[in-house]
C-alpha cells in the first residue's frame, strides 16, 4: 500500500544553517506531496505541496521537488531561524482516495 | 483565520472505560476525519466522513470506535472501552474538497488521550 518514510530525528542545528530532511514514498499511482508542519501546542498547518512530477513546492523559503525517479519529496531550507523549530511531516495524498499517508515526523531545533 | 477546534487538549482515563473526543470542524467544510499518532510511530488515518455517514474507515477503526456529528458543528470520535494500546494523539481534521489529488486538511491542535 502507499506509504511514506521520512528522516529520522530529532534534527538540532544552528540558525542560519542549511536544512534538508529526506522523504521517501511508495505509491501505486500518481500521488500528491506534501509537508505539514507542527509547531508546538498547535495542529499541523500545511507547509508546501507538489501534485506532480517535477513540481516544486515552496512557503517561507522551504522547498521541496516532487522527484519520481527517486520517489522522493526531500524538504530544504538554505537558512534556518529559530522561529522553524517544528516537527516537520511528510505526507502523500492519493487521487484515487480520501485520506492522507503520514510519515513518523521529524522534530527540528535551532539555536541561536 | 479559521481553524479546528478540539476538546479536551488531554484526557486520561482508566482501562475499559469510554471516552469521547471532540471537534468543531470548520464551518463551511464538508469532510471531517480522525487521525492518531502514537508515540514515535506514523500518523495513522482512523475515518473520513462525509454527508454523515462513514466514507472510508482503516483497519484500525474496529467495533471500538465510532464517529458522530450530532448536531451541525461538533464531530466526535467515541471510543468504547479503551485499551492501553489506544494511548495516542488523536487529531481532527476537516476539509472543504475531497482530498484525493491535492486537496488540504486544516488540522486541530489534538487531544492527547492517555489510558491508564
Amino acid at each position: 500500500g502507499d506509504s511514506v518514510t521520512q528522516m529520522e530525528g530529532p534534527v538540532t542545528l544552528s540558525e542560519e544553517a542549511f536544512l534538508t530532511i529526506n522523504c521517501t514514498y511508495t505509491a501505486t499511482g500518481y500521488p500528491s506531496l506534501f509537508w505539514y508542519v507542527q509547531y508546538p501546542g498547535e495542529g499541523l498547518q500545511l507547509l508546501l505541496k507538489a501534485t506532480k512530477a517535477d513540481d516544486k513546492g515552496s512557503n517561507k523559503g522551504f522547498e521541496a521537488t516532487y522527484r519520481k525517479e527517486t520517489t522522493s519529496f526531500h524538504l530544504e531550507k538554505g537558512s534556518v531561524q529559530v522561529s522553524d523549530s517544528a516537527v516537520y511531516f511528510c505526507a502523500l495524498s492519493d487521487p484515487g482516495g480520501n485520506q492522507f499517508y503520514f510519515g513518523t515526523g521529524t522534530s527540528l531545533t535551532v539555536i541561536p | 483565520e479559521p481553524e479546528v477546534t478540539q476538546t479536551p487538549s488531554h484526557q486520561v482515563t482508566q482501562m475499559g472505560q469510554e471516552v469521547i473526543l471532540r471537534c468543531v470542524p470548520i464551518s463551511n467544510h464538508l469532510y471531517f476525519y480522525w487521525y492518531r499518532q502514537i508515540l514515535g510511530q506514523k500518523v495513522e488515518f482512523l475515518v473520513s466522513f462525509y454527508n454523515n455517514e462513514i466514507s472510508e474507515k482503516s483497519e484500525i477503526f474496529d467495533d471500538q470506535f465510532s464517529v458522530e456529528r450530532p448536531d451541525g458543528s461538533n464531530f466526535t470520535l467515541k471510543i468504547r472501552s479503551t485499551k492501553l494500546e489506544d494511548s495516542a494523539m488523536y487529531f481532527c481534521a476537516s476539509s472543504p474538497l475531497l482530498t484525493g489529488g491535492a486537496g488540504k486538511l486544516f488540522f486541530g491542535s489534538g487531544t492527547q488521550l492517555s489510558v491508564l
